[in-house]
């Protein structure tokens, strides 16, 4: 079966444009998770969702960032506008079950200049 | 929520040595994850493990979880082993990382 798909690998933007990040689970996957790694720090859970339901968005760090998941298929999140602070990895996840194993993509690079 | 601490975070070795991560954890736990992000960035599930041992290939992992700890076993290192080490855990929360360990292996 196909992995986690992230799109793009790398953003480059300058401060206050804006950037959308998308996931594509995989397929039958309910549970799907956002994480980031910023300037090698932890990587830290932003939110969860249940097919399109946010589950938890307790990681979200401010009302810049907006994550959606129309149908319950693949998830955007969007950075508007970007702060040099967000620069980091953005990592996306999903699992069949809670608890079960959590599948990761490659990650998004954006960096905010 | 659960607190997760890896030792140690940093970790040189030479080419053909054995190594043992730690993760250490504060509460009970449903699920538990090793990871290796290489230097890509890639983030690469090595195990699923919330109890017993598992092995695959030079790698192994032992999670004790009434003791709430695990150990990540490389054996053999290679320069391809260089990276950081992630250990996840899981009880009613989403997936919790520790610090990671960075490991060197030098040729």
């Amino acid at each position: 079966e196909a992995g986690v798909t992230q799109f793009p690998s790398h953003s480059v933007i300058e401060k206050g444009q804006t950037v959308t990040l998308r996931c594509d689970p995989i397929s039958g996957h309910d549970n799907l998770y956002w994480y980031r790694r910023v300037m090698g720090k932890e990587i830290k859970f932003l939110l969860h969702f249940v097919k399109e339901s946010k589950q938890d968005e307790s990681g979200m760090p401010n009302n810049r960032f907006l994550a959606e998941r129309t149908g319950g298929t693949y998830s955007t999140l969007k950075v508007q506008p970007a702060e040099l602070e967000d620069s980091g990895v953005y990592f996306c996840a999903s699992s069949r079950d809670r608890g079960a194993t959590l599948h990761f993509g490659n990650g998004t690079r954006l960096t905010v200049t | 929520g659960i607190q997760v601490e890896q030792s140690p975070p940093d970790l040189i070795l030479q080419e053909g040595a054995n190594s043992t991560l730690r993760c250490n954890f504060s509460d009970s736990v449903n699920n538990l994850q090793w990871f290796h992000q290489n230097p890509w960035g890639q983030l690469i599930n090595l195990f699923y493990i919330p109890s017993g041992t598992k092995q695959n290939g030079r790698l192994s992992a032992t999670t004790v979880a009434t003791e709430r700890y695990s150990l990540l076993y490389i054996s053999s290192s290679q320069t391809t082993d260089s990276g950081v080490y992630f250990c996840a855990v899981t009880g009613n929360t989403p997936l919790v990382f520790g610090k990671g360990t960075r490991l060197s292996v030098i040729a």
